[in-house]
């Protein structure tokens, strides 16, 4: 079946710096990538997706390329500031079917301080 | 901009008791969805609704689960007689014919004491 691999947090860095939450997925066929974000208190929000290989997906200064020669969705932002802290998910949907049911990872909490 | 909205947001009941979560969808999606989140575990599937009727459902969603449409704009997640370990978030999400992702509601806190 579908899974999600993502790193374990939770991550903290000082704000400006670099960040990588790393994604690996396991999937036939061509499934699509999703990194959702829940900050505090509130629901889970579409970051960025792609739906085919080499894609990237982009938003809010973060970026995610659809790797499949290494099955991979990896999240990268240059610089975070502070209202980044929140816990981020990796998740992808299946290319069979017309459910869209979605494969999620287990999470992981970014903390940026000042 | 439109958003899922999901009542109560956090829910206390006793086990064995009967729950009713509510969710109201997007008004012109058409493909409903319950996920749930144990504390410090994955956000996992539990049922996805289409045309009134369940279109996929985990081996999580046996049958002490049911979800309902009743009056066309509200989307229920029933747990008959809760169980200790029904203790999670759970989030509704929703998605119309055009998109290619769901959007998901706050989530409701259940804790089953």
């Amino acid at each position: 079946g579908n899974s999600v691999t993502q790193m374990e947090g939770p991550v903290t860095l000082s704000e400006e710096a670099f960040l990588t939450i790393n994604c690996t997925y396991t999937a036939t066929g061509y499934p699509s990538l999703f990194w959702y974000v829940q900050y505090p208190g509130e629901g889970l929000q579409l970051l960025l997706k792609a739906t085919k290989a080499d894609d990237k997906g982009s938003n809010k200064g973060f970026e995610a390329t659809y790797r499949k020669e290494t099955t991979s969705f990896h999240l990268e932002k240059g610089s975070v500031q502070v209202s980044d802290s929140a816990v981020y998910f990796c998740a992808l949907r299946g290319s069979g079917g017309s459910n869209y049911k979605l494969t999620f990872g287990k999470g992981t909490l970014l903390t940026v301080n000042p | 901009e439109p958003e899922v909205t999901q009542t109560p947001s956090h829910q206390v009941t006793q086990m064995g008791q009967e729950v009713i979560l509510r969710c109201v969808p997007i008004s012109n999606h058409l493909y409903f969805y319950w996920y749930r989140q144990i504390l410090g575990q994955k956000v996992e599937f539990l049922v996805s609704f289409y045309n009134n009727e369940i279109s996929e459902k985990s081996e999580i969603f046996d049958d002490q689960f049911s979800v309902e449409r009743p009056d066309g704009s509200n989307f229920t997640l029933k747990i008959r007689s809760t169980k200790l370990e029904d203790s999670a978030m759970y989030f509704c999400a929703s998605r119309g014919i055009r998109y290619t992702e769901a959007f998901f509601g706050q989530g409701t806190r259940l804790t089953v004491v």
